[in-house]
């Protein structure tokens, strides 16, 4: 099974700052990875597929990076609306696909 | 717009069944894989069963595998879960999905229904 390990567990940051996510394989997945965002009591919202292409209605705030075993999303400038919880999810290991334990972003 | 309702969820002694359905609308139904993801009280996502669009294949996690059945039934644009020999450790909301373009990746989801076993 392919492990996905997120850094940081929680992200504290304010309105307007920029955040910078990370998502870890533990075996190369090419980049075939995406993010989602929760927010509480809400289902997951896919942001990015394929590492880095913005899914359908996602802001350009949004951009993922990364190939292999890193990856990266980036919110370019923080809107209260973002504050949430964060998952990547791998696709290659068929079917195992697995998601990382997720990144809370929190209001500093 | 594209739109899930799911309904089913409840709670459950362990071993016994329940069965969750999953309606769509807003789209072409039977040209889509359509998935269960769940996640347990708390806790991280869970991917747990996928169907092809035509519901010719199945695939299951390993945690559910011989115990929960995905079927689909075209003509109502329903997504099934059959979960039988239920669990503690199965206790979650349980979320339908659609695959994004055959990316087994996953683009509108469900409200999420909550299944609890518990004796």
């Amino acid at each position: 099974e392919i492990v996905l390990t997120q850094s940081p567990a929680t992200l504290s940051l304010s309105p307007g700052e920029r955040a910078t996510l990370s998502c870890r394989a533990s075996q190369s997945i090419d980049i075939y990875l995406a993010w989602y965002q929760q927010k509480p009591g809400q289902a997951p919202r896919l942001l990015i597929y394929d590492a880095s292409n913005r899914a359908t209605g996602i802001p350009a705030r949004f951009s993922g990076s990364g190939s292999e075993t890193d990856f990266t999303l980036t919110i370019g400038s923080l809107e209260p609306e973002d504050f949430a919880v964060y998952y990547c999810q791998q696709r290659t290991n068929w079917p195992r696909f697995t998601f990382g334990p997720g990144t809370k972003v929190d209001i500093k | 717009q594209v739109q899930l309702m799911q309904s089913g969820g409840g709670v459950v002694q362990p071993g016994r069944s329940l069965r969750l359905s999953c309606i769509a609308a807003g789209f072409t139904f039977n040209t889509f894989g359509m998935h269960w993801v769940r996640q347990a009280p708390g806790r991280g996502l869970e991917w747990v069963a996928v169907i092809w669009y035509d519901g010719s294949n199945q695939a299951y996690a390993d945690s559910v595998k011989g115990r929960f059945t995905i079927s689909r039934d075209n003509s109502k644009n329903t997504v099934f879960l059959q979960m039988n020999s239920l669990r503690a450790e199965d206790t979650a909301v349980y979320y339908c999905a659609r695959d994004y373009r055959d990316s087994r990746y996953f683009d509108y989801w469900g409200q999420g229904t909550l299944v609890t076993v518990s004796p």
